[in-house]
């Protein structure tokens, strides 16, 4: 059984910058894509970038280019999303999800962690 | 960039039976997933590659996909199924979500 689990939740003040770690439990780790995806308050999911783990690829979506850095450790089975610059639109659930592609989806997800932003 | 676009909200009576669209350039062209997402829960996959059901998925959903339009429909529709419901698609090298339809069972 796949299950991911990630860190608790976090507040941070404007300009500063949040880790969000996903730990991954069952399955195989590092050639399935772990894909990062926010919800705002009572608004639609938004994606924003991917990795592969064992490729050490990633993809970002143009909106996070430059401030969003995904990693994992295989040794940890464990992805983590670096975001910076952090500003109030910012406040969102982040959930990580296994991503299996572009046909297959993404077919289990994180409990998601709540980042809220405020000063 | 790409866009998808859902109702943002529909209504259904227990037992009937509902459509819910995806509108997207050729979308026939390319695999659509969708998700269900229950208040204060996770998405969680409901169809993929356009048709196919995950494991433990009721066989009251399907899914279907041609030229613009993606459609996920819900049979004999129960209360457990009021959620939104989220397609996406790869496009370009970046996913891309429909912007969900809240499914109100009355």
């Amino acid at each position: 059984q796949v299950q991911l689990v990630q860190s608790g939740a976090e507040v941070r003040k404007p300009g500063s910058s949040v880790t969000v770690s996903c730990k991954v439990s069952g399955g195989t780790f590092g050639y399935s894509g772990i894909s990062w995806v926010r919800q705002a308050p009572g608004q639609g999911l938004e994606w924003m970038g991917a990795l592969i783990p064992a490729f050490d690829t990633t993809t970002y979506a143009e909106e996070f280019q430059g401030r969003l850095t995904l990693s994992a450790d295989e040794s940890t089975r464990t992805a983590y999303m670096e975001l910076r610059s952090l500003r109030s639109g910012d406040t969102a659930v982040y959930y990580c999800a296994r991503d299996r592609g572009a046909a297959d989806g993404f077919d289990y997800w994180g409990q998601g962690t709540l980042v809220t932003v405020s000063s | 960039s790409y866009e998808l676009t859902q109702p943002p909200s529909l209504s259904v009576s227990p037992g009937q039976t509902i459509n819910i669209t995806c509108f997207g350039e050729k979308m026939g062209e390319k695999y659509v997933c969708w998700y269900q997402q229950r208040p204060g829960r996770s998405p969680v996959l409901v169809i993929y590659k356009d048709t196919h059901r995950p494991s433990g998925i009721s066989e009251r959903i399907s899914g279907s996909n041609s030229e613009n339009t993606a459609t996920l429909t819900i049979s004999g529709t129960q209360a457990t199924d009021e959620a939104d419901y989220y397609c996406q698609v790869w496009d370009s090298g970046t996913v891309v979500f429909g912007g969900g339809t809240k499914l109100t069972v009355l």
